[in-house]
């Protein structure tokens, strides 16, 4: 069974401070791996990643894959508390049903 | 304007009763998906159609029945509810199932089973 494993469960941070965020995984025919934001409703997308090595950047947030290791980290540098949310972390397979297997998730607070 | 839809965005009901959820998206997606969010915030996937047909049924109960009109719409029916059906329903839809595509999720419908 495909299997998603997200560290910490949740993080309290200051302000300014740089975070990181880990995903890794066990998937049959991994395709994808897809980072969401999720505050009050539904799950908004962030990054997917296919490709090792290549980090993908939006403004203050990164992200990059190891699939030798199955890991992803998500970078947040200079944290604002609009970046508190749940980030969740998951993993697309290339078998017939395509199917996307989610993390429980970090919950990042940013506080003033 | 362009999304996932999902109606109604509430549903309170009585244990025992029968309710439908409505997901319908304009994205031009063919594949669309039913996830439960239970209170951990765990998002687990129900069901996943492709161009109507049904592609991804995980382990749920038969109570639940997904019905795909059209390419668009995902409904998503449930009989006999029960207090453990309590939680955050997401419908999301994506573009050809055989690509590595991002999902893009409606603002879900919150069930409360009394």
């Amino acid at each position: 069974e495909d299997k998603v494993v997200q560290s910490p469960l949740s993080l309290v941070v200051h302000e300014g401070d740089t975070v990181t965020l880990n995903c890794s995984y066990e998937v049959t025919n991994f395709r994808s791996l897809l980072w969401y934001k999720q505050e009050k409703k539904a799950p908004t997308f962030l990054f997917m990643l296919t490709s090792s090595g290549i980090e993908k950047k939006s403004g203050r947030l990164s992200s990059i894959l190891d699939k030798k290791e199955l890991f992803s980290i998500l970078n947040i540098t200079a944290t604002q508390t609009g970046d508190s949310a749940v980030y969740l972390c998951a993993v697309r397979n290339s078998g017939g049903y395509q199917k996307v297997t989610f993390g429980t998730g970090t919950k990042l607070q940013v506080i003033p | 304007d362009t999304a996932v839809s999902q109606t109604p965005k509430y549903l309170v009901t009585q244990m025992g009763n029968d309710k439908s959820i409505k997901c319908e998206q304009n994205l031009g997606h063919d594949t669309m998906y039913w996830y439960k969010q239970d209170s951990k915030k765990f998002l687990k996937i129900m069901f996943s159609y492709n161009n109507k047909e049904l592609i991804i049924n995980e382990t749920v109960p038969n109570r639940f029945s997904p019905k795909s009109p059209d390419k668009a719409h995902l409904n998503l029916h449930i009989n006999s509810l029960e207090l453990g059906d309590s939680a955050v329903y997401f419908c999301a839809s994506s573009l050809p199932s055989g690509g590595a595509y991002e999902q893009f999720f409606g603002p879900g419908t919150r069930l409360t089973v009394l």
